[in-house]
């Protein structure tokens, strides 16, 4: 089964600096999705960033990029340029490419603080 | 107004209670989905539905019961609530087929807490 860790509960950076944030994935499987997730406040699920596993290319979506590692099974999510909305709980997820009823597989969280 | 409607969107029950979680989604997914929330376990599967004829358990679906009953709806119910089922419970809707690009589209989330 796949499973997906985020070993980080809490993170804190300061307004306008540079954050990553971990995310390791255990899977037998060469296609799949991943993604990272944002929960402010409002605790509406808004998704940041997706990235295609059989694209060696790192997906950007203006101030977000991850580097996806796919032979260490990592895929970490950095933040530049971090604003004060910025501040939320961060989950990675994964999800098969096969027909498993595309349902995502959740990391644990990550809380990001920004300071001002 | 949100393609993905959950009701209620706070709710406070008693040990014992019946409670049903309602999910109505506007985006034409045939795909939907109930997740539980809890701190430090990030979102976990409960059931989730290809269509109205195809309901599948998730990871934790003891204790619940789902009824999918149109394409646009898909409910949660506790038949007898018990206090660690306290959680914020998400619904989520996802495309099949030609243009699926993976993501789950969330509901504003339920927070049930029983007492």
């Amino acid at each position: 089964a796949q499973t997906v860790t985020q070993s980080q509960p809490e993170m804190s950076v300061q307004e306008a600096e540079t954050v990553t944030l971990s995310c390791t994935y255990d899977t037998s499987e060469s296609d799949y999705y991943l993604f990272w997730y944002k929960q402010p406040p409002s605790r509406q699920m808004i998704l940041v960033i997706r990235q295609e596993a059989y694209k060696q290319q790192n997906a950007t979506e203006n101030r977000f990029s991850v580097n996806f590692q796919k032979a260490a099974k990592s895929f970490s999510l950095k933040i530049s340029d971090s604003q004060l909305g910025d501040a939320a709980m961060y989950f990675c997820a994964y999800r098969s490419a096969n027909n498993q009823g595309g349902k995502l597989i959740f990391g644990q969280g990550t809380e990001l603080s920004v300071k001002p | 107004d949100a393609d993905v409607t959950q009701t209620p969107r706070n709710r406070i029950t008693k040990t014992g209670k019946r409670i049903m979680l309602e999910c109505s989604q506007t985006k034409g997914h045939d795909r939907m989905y109930w997740y539980r929330q809890d701190p430090g376990l990030g979102l976990r599967l409960i059931y989730y539905s290809f269509d109205v004829k195809d309901i599948n358990k998730g990871e934790i679906s003891d204790g619940y019961s789902v009824s999918r009953q149109a394409q646009a709806k898909f409910s949660l119910s506790l038949e007898s609530a018990i206090p660690n089922q306290t959680a914020l419970y998400f619904c989520a809707t996802s495309k099949q087929g030609a243009g699926n690009t993976g993501e789950l589209f969330f509901g504003e989330g339920s927070r049930l807490t029983v007492l």
